[in-house]
């Protein structure tokens, strides 16, 4: 089943913080967190293990409530570069570690 | 090593026609994917292949999708007879052959197929 993202969109002025939200209604043993702009590929951001972890990358990061399967990715003091469509990519016991994704989250920064 | 690799960036074909598109994976990396994504979607899971070996595949993929792995290196997904609802761009992705959650998936920038 597909991972649920909230919200679907944001608009957010350069400097503005903005938290992404994935839930899953299946156990879950990792997320998966990309970003793409528009007519590229997704990029890697960072994975989240459960067990709660949290991870950091530059003012980017993102946390794992493995007994709610929720992830939330946080961007802080956001940049124009961060610009673009987030989804969380979920990947669950058995599943050749193929990733189910949501909808995506797009976020807008502006000047 | 620059990455996943994509064959051709733009395809435009006529409703009922066949095609064809190729995905080099990163070097040594065992495990590749095929994701489709249209419009306001994120990628859905097409198929997966381990080494040549074509290991799943999704409901998804109809008798007029198939895809290969001959020599375990670069990928090939062909459409026959194609439609118009097979619009949509088609991503690779392969990651390193360990069996660690850890490791991420590396997409590469796709092919985008609109069939007229």
């Amino acid at each position: 089943q597909q991972p649920v993202q909230s919200p679907q969109a944001v608009i957010l002025r350069e400097g503005e913080d903005a938290v992404i939200n994935c839930s899953s209604s299946k156990a879950l043993y990792s997320v998966h967190w990309y970003r793409q702009k528009h007519g590229e590929a997704p990029i890697f951001l960072m994975i989240l293990l459960k067990g709660g972890e949290q991870k950091g990358h530059d003012k980017i990061s993102a946390s794992f409530n493995e007994k709610k399967q929720q992830s939330s990715l946080y961007l802080t003091a956001s940049q124009l570069s961060y610009s673009g469509t987030y989804f969380c990519g979920t990947h669950s016991q058995g599943s050749n570690y193929k990733l189910t994704f949501g909808k995506g989250t797009l976020l807008t920064v502006n000047p | 090593d620059t990455g996943v690799s994509q064959n051709p960036r733009h395809k435009i074909t006529k409703r009922g026609q066949n095609v064809t598109f190729r995905c080099d994976p990163i070097s040594e990396h065992n495990r590749l994917y095929w994701y489709r994504q249209t419009l306001g979607q994120g990628p859905e899971f097409l198929t997966y292949f381990q080494n040549e070996a074509q290991l799943e595949k999704s409901r998804l993929l109809s008798d007029r999708f198939s895809a290969e792995r001959p020599k375990g290196s670069f990928s090939t997904l062909e459409i026959q007879r194609t439609e118009q609802g097979d619009s949509a761009m088609y991503l690779c992705a392969s990651r390193e052959n360990r069996i660690l959650s850890t490791d991420t998936q590396y997409f590469g920038p796709g092919t985008r197929l609109t069939v007229l």
